[in-house]
């Protein structure tokens, strides 16, 4: 158990929908970082957060937006979404230094 | 961050070491070497990481060249649990965007 949680554990949705994905972070741990894990894209960073701040954006569509919240929690929402956004979405965090991140077991978002 | 190279796939029989291999010639000298895996569809997992001496923890070695062009990352003793993708990641710790660039990894397979 990496201390990094995520819910909701599955999600079926239809095209043009929108969702949020929620993560927790490990105690104490300022950072998070959500991942996109498609078959075809392999593992991708979207963005990452630092105690509220956007810190850096990866190949995040513009359909897709982060937040964290001064609890250290954050959310991703996904809108319109397409067929082809079906995927693995991990968050994980990190303390500072960001020597290693620590991941949760993911979001499977099935669009249909 | 700088590119690596690692075998598609590797196999190993259960109880020997597994010898992962890794090339990254255009690292940079604060580049460190991260390796992380991902078993089945979970969220990938820390193992090690270091800079330009051998790493050793609970759960796998690090051996670094000399020239730090090239790495293994060695399981003294492999189980069936450590069939999993192998990633190598280069990148600089603590400082900027601490994102990471996943690429397609080492499928090892730990045979019984």
């Amino acid at each position: 158990d990496s201390g990094v949680t995520q819910t909701p554990k599955h999600l079926i949705t239809a095209t043009g929908q929108r969702v949020t994905l929620r993560c927790s972070p490990r105690s104490g741990d300022l950072s998070v970082y959500w991942y996109q894990q498609s078959l075809d894209q392999g593992l991708q960073f979207l963005i990452q957060y630092y105690n509220g701040e956007e810190r850096a954006k990866g190949n995040i569509l513009e359909r897709f937006s982060a937040q964290q919240f001064p609890d250290l929690h954050s959310e991703l929402n996904l809108s319109s979404l397409e067929l082809g956004d079906s995927a693995l979405y991990f968050c994980a965090s990190s303390g500072q230094p960001a020597y290693e991140q620590y991941f949760g077991p993911g979001t499977r978002l099935t669009v249909t | 961050d700088a590119k690596t190279t690692q075998p598609t796939s590797m196999d190993c029989a259960e109880g020997r070491a597994a010898n992962l291999p890794c090339n990254h010639s255009t690292i940079s000298g604060n580049e460190y070497v991260y390796w992380y895996r991902q078993i089945h569809s979970q969220g990938p997992q820390y193992i090690i990481h270091g800079l330009k001496n051998n790493e050793t923890n609970e759960m796998a070695s690090l051996i670094i060249t000399e020239d730090r062009k090239s790495s293994t990352l060695i399981l003294p003793h492999a189980t069936l649990r450590d069939t999993a993708v192998y990633y190598c990641i280069v990148r600089v710790a603590g400082g900027g965007s601490e994102k990471l660039v996943f690429g397609k990894g080492t499928k090892l397979t730990v045979n019984p």
